[in-house]
């Protein structure tokens, strides 16, 4: 089955500073890779997606590249800003109505 | 994006009872939800997969006559934690498919078993 590895489990940036997280998948038929954002004691936000047939999509202050080869994708936060702050899990999904595989997740603290 | 919703949001009980909690997808129908639990500072372990009009599919090491899942309509799947014990105290998320493959989680219920 599939699995997910995320990269770093936390990291802590200075405010306006950019972010990365990273995350590779096993399964060559993992063909979609959402982002989830979650605030302490919330559910998880989704922030954006990206499926197989993109390399890169960007949706104001973030984005996601795909590499399919290398089965890695990442996540990049521009600028960030204290309310950035959350744990961001990345998932992939081999087909519609199976479960979401997540990783471990990534706690980012931005620093004011 | 779509909206789920989950109630209760959060639930206190005496060992031994029983607790339902209703997964509903309040603008969009979803054949296919799923039960996550969630420990303090962990990822989500995913327990079941609920299909409308048929049985759920629980992962390995889930209990299946613990953890009775029922979804009776395109709307509603309902987690049923029976004869609770302290274990069981944790922070329950269920989420719906939208579409053909995106996830929206409902707000979490936090049970604590006393």
């Amino acid at each position: 089955g599939e699995n997910v590895e995320q990269h770093p489990s936390t990291l802590s940036v200075q405010e306006g500073d950019s972010a990365v997280i990273k995350c590779t998948y096993s399964d060559s038929a993992s063909n979609y890779f959402p982002w989830y954002k979650q605030e302490l004691g919330k559910r998880p936000q989704l922030i954006i997606d990206i499926r197989s047939n993109v390399g890169e999509k960007k949706d104001q202050r973030i984005a996601v590249t795909l590499n399919k080869t290398a089965k890695h994708f990442s996540l990049h936060i521009t600028e960030t800003q204290p309310e950035d702050s959350a744990v961001y899990f990345c998932a992939a999904l081999a087909s519609g109505n199976t479960p979401l595989v997540f990783g471990k997740g990534t706690r980012l603290s931005v620093i004011a | 994006g779509a909206v789920v919703s989950q109630h209760p949001s959060r639930v206190i009980c005496k060992s031994g009872t029983s607790v339902k909690i209703e997964c509903r997808s309040l603008d969009f129908q979803a054949t296919t939800m799923f039960w996550y639990r969630q420990f303090p500072k962990k990822s989500l372990m995913l327990m079941a997969t609920s299909n409308e009009g048929s049985k759920a599919t629980y992962e390995q090491g889930v209990e299946k006559d613990k953890f009775l899942i029922n979804h009776a309509s395109l709307t509603l799947s309902t987690l049923t934690v029976t004869s609770a014990h302290p274990e069981d105290s944790s922070f329950y998320i269920c989420s719906a498919i939208w579409g053909a493959e995106t996830q929206y989680f409902g707000p979490g219920t936090r049970l604590l078993v006393l």
